[in-house]
């Protein structure tokens, strides 16, 4: 399968604890992003990189939150001192930047968390 | 700032009938991206179609089809004959101008039914 993985696909944690999750994109893509799916909701963004540099980020994406690609390649997303409102389905997407206007992200199955 | 508004939260429709999920956005760039996006239960989201804002012509992928009315920022998405295996949470989405994230609405549940 040369699709985008991410694991865990589930965590359970309790209040104020760290988490990390990862994502690996499909290999030639260049482009990472993290997205925020809560109940009800639509996905929101939080951050992407462009190879290793994280070149945006959401106002979403508080001080506790913080997202490293360190080879340009797979990506983590930590979140320090865990709150209940931190509880969602966090997805990764990736692209391959061609400098066409527009480059489809391809989506990952997604880590749901749920904080306790 | 983008904004998408998918105000039908569920819908049902037979097997074999034909359904329209409706999208409006609120965009002021000329240039831009709209999509559909599939999300099965317990799956991840796909593609199902997409439409150049600069193309008056409405894109078509096999059952699916859009019908894009950019005057009124409007962007349904039409299903036909429906199969069971089309049951899931649908998207819409806006891309464009400077940003390089997808801006998605809150999603309409659809359920076919046998």
């Amino acid at each position: 399968d040369t699709g985008v993985s991410q694991d865990p696909r589930h965590k359970i944690t309790k209040r104020g604890q760290n988490v990390t999750f990862r994502c690996d994109p499909i290999s030639e893509h260049n482009r990472l992003y993290w997205y925020r799916q809560t109940l009800g909701q639509g996905p929101e963004f939080l951050t992407y990189f462009q190879n290793e540099a994280q070149l945006e980020k959401s106002r979403l994406l508080s001080d506790r939150f913080s997202a490293e690609r360190p080879k340009g390649s797979f990506s983590t997303l930590e979140i320090q001192r865990t709150e209940q409102g931190d509880s969602a389905m966090y997805l990764c997407a990736s692209s391959f930047d061609t400098y066409a206007r527009y480059n489809e992200q391809f989506f990952g199955p997604g880590t749901r968390l749920t904080v306790l | 700032a983008q904004t998408v508004t998918q105000s039908q939260p569920e819908m049902s429709v037979q097997e074999a009938e034909t359904v329209t999920l409706s999208c409006t956005y609120d965009t002021s760039e000329n240039n831009y991206y709209l999509f559909w996006y599939k999300q099965p239960p317990s799956r991840q989201m796909i593609l199902v179609i997409r439409q150049e804002a600069y193309k008056q012509q409405n894109a078509t992928e096999n059952r699916f089809s859009v019908n894009f009315q950019k005057a009124a920022k409007s962007f349904s998405l039409k299903i036909s004959d429906s199969q069971l295996g089309d049951t899931a949470m649908y998207f819409c989405a806006w891309y464009g101008g400077a940003t390089n994230k997808l801006i998605f609405g809150t999603g309409t549940l659809l359920a076919v039914q046998p």
